[in-house]
């Protein structure tokens, strides 16, 4: 158990619908990560809060969106679902910038 | 920027056989080194890390020295084991230049009983 909680672990909405993911980090951990893993794209990285604020942005669609708030847990807002947005998506977080990442289990999104 | 390159694999070995996954890295800073597995349903966890030039990470009979000159984790082990199939990524996290983590592609190892 990497003490790094997100919900749901299984999500099937339509397209065109908006689901929001959360995460949980470590006791102590400042930084939030999320990432989005497909089977034809790999780990992509998608954004990063540190203590409350954004701290870099990958490659994150406009109809994404994320924070965290002040008790440092964290959101990722998807909306206007397409099929393509299908994926494997984990929160990870770490104390500090280039300490490790502990990695969540992950949320399955299925969009149908 | 900053990146990752590994051998994508899949890679297929006979249980007790040597391992070594190729890992080379591109960074302007001076970035700490991961190895991460992921199994099979499951998401990814730590294997050894590396926080500086010369310094060799190891856990679960894995090991990776981190090399500056080459710009080089890879990851190696001398015996594996059927339940070391996994996918293994290789990452970066490079405080200097505030990089989040950057992580290689993957590499898929069946170990074939």
């Amino acid at each position: 158990d990497s003490g790094v909680t997100q919900t749901p672990k299984h999500l099937i909405t339509a397209t065109g619908q908006r689901v929001t993911l959360r995460c949980s980090p470590r006791s102590g951990d400042l930084s939030v990560y999320w990432y989005q893993q497909s089977l034809d794209q790999g780990l992509q990285f998608l954004i990063q809060y540190y203590n409350g604020e954004e701290r870099a942005k990958g490659n994150i669609l406009e109809r994404f969106s994320a924070q965290q708030f002040p008790d440092l847990h964290s959101e990722l807002n998807l909306s206007s679902l397409e099929l393509g947005d299908s994926a494997l998506y984990f929160c990870a977080s770490s104390v500090d910038y280039n300490t490790e990442a502990f990695f969540g289990q992950g949320t399955r999104l299925t969009v149908v | 920027g900053d990146s990752v390159t590994q051998m994508e694999g899949p890679v297929t070995l006979s249980e007790e056989a040597f391992l070594t996954i190729n890992c080379t890295y591109t960074a302007t800073g001076y970035p700490s080194l991961f190895w991460y597995v992921q199994y099979p349903g499951e998401g990814l966890q730590l294997l050894l890390k590396a926080t500086k030039a010369d310094d060799k990470g190891s856990n679960k009979g894995f090991e990776a020295t981190y090399r500056k000159e080459t710009t080089s984790f890879h990851l190696e082990k001398g015996s594996v084991q059927v339940s070391d199939s996994a996918v293994y990524f290789c990452a970066l996290s490079d405080m200097n230049y505030g990089q989040n983590f950057v992580f290689g592609p993957g590499t898929r190892l069946s170990v074939l009983p």
